[in-house]
């Protein structure tokens, strides 16, 4: 069984903090993809990291694959209220093939 | 921008009856998916679809359910019998091609059973 744990489930913190969001597997993936997850609405893309080491940062936002291509980390700097929300890993092991969702972590962020 | 498109938003149906799930991916983009999300837990991997077949379908996917494109754009979600369990948000996904490309989700669709 090919997992993915997410890790923490929940965070709750003040604004201006900084945070990091965990994805862990013992598998390897071709590719691994954050998205953001509102109330009763679908995924939406952050990002797509492909290469072993990658690091891709969207303003406040710094995603990182690690070398192995195993696990993967989200990292927030001064989190804003706008921030709040639910964030999903997803990990591709093939081409054109399933992806394989965490578990989701729930941030909400106090003024 | 390009999106994919789900309909209904909300289905509600009785235990035992059929229901048509439909998604309009994006217009280029040549695998399609299925998953579902059951209130509060992950989402699951339904099948996915390639050259007008199924190319992988998770324990899941039984026989109650089977997917078709039925012409140029749609992709259709079929559960023939549907049961108490089967109530989540079904999301349908398109990529453009193979290898490293990003799924792209739509909205869903809510589908309650009674």
């Amino acid at each position: 069984t090919q997992l993915l744990e997410q890790s923490p489930q929940f965070l709750s913190i003040q604004e201006g903090e900084n945070l990091t969001v965990y994805c862990n597997s013992s598998s390897v993936f071709s590719s691994l993809q954050w998205y953001r997850q509102e109330p009763g609405e679908g995924p939406v893309l952050l990002v797509t990291v492909v290469t072993g080491g990658e690091v891709k940062k969207l303003k406040r936002l710094t995603f990182q694959f690690g070398d192995a291509r195993k696990d993967s980390s989200l990292h927030i700097t001064a989190a804003q209220p706008g921030d709040t929300g639910l964030y999903l890993c997803a990990g591709e092991r093939n081409q054109g093939g399933k992806l394989i969702f965490g578990q989701g972590t729930e941030l909400s962020v106090k003024p | 921008e390009p999106e994919v498109t789900q309909t209904p938003s909300h289905q509600v149906t009785q235990m035992g009856q059929e229901v048509i799930l439909r998604c309009v991916p994006i217009s280029n983009h040549l695998y399609f998916y299925w998953y579902r999300q059951i209130l509060g837990q992950k989402v699951e991997f339904l099948v996915s679809f390639y050259n007008n077949e199924i190319s992988e379908k998770s324990e899941i996917f039984d026989d109650q359910f089977s997917v078709e494109r039925p012409d140029g754009s749609n992709f259709t979600l079929k559960i023939r019998s549907t049961k108490l369990e089967d109530s989540a948000m079904y999301f349908c996904a398109s990529t453009a091609s193979g290898g490293t490309d990003t799924q792209y989700f739509g909205p869903g669709t809510r589908l309650t059973v009674l």
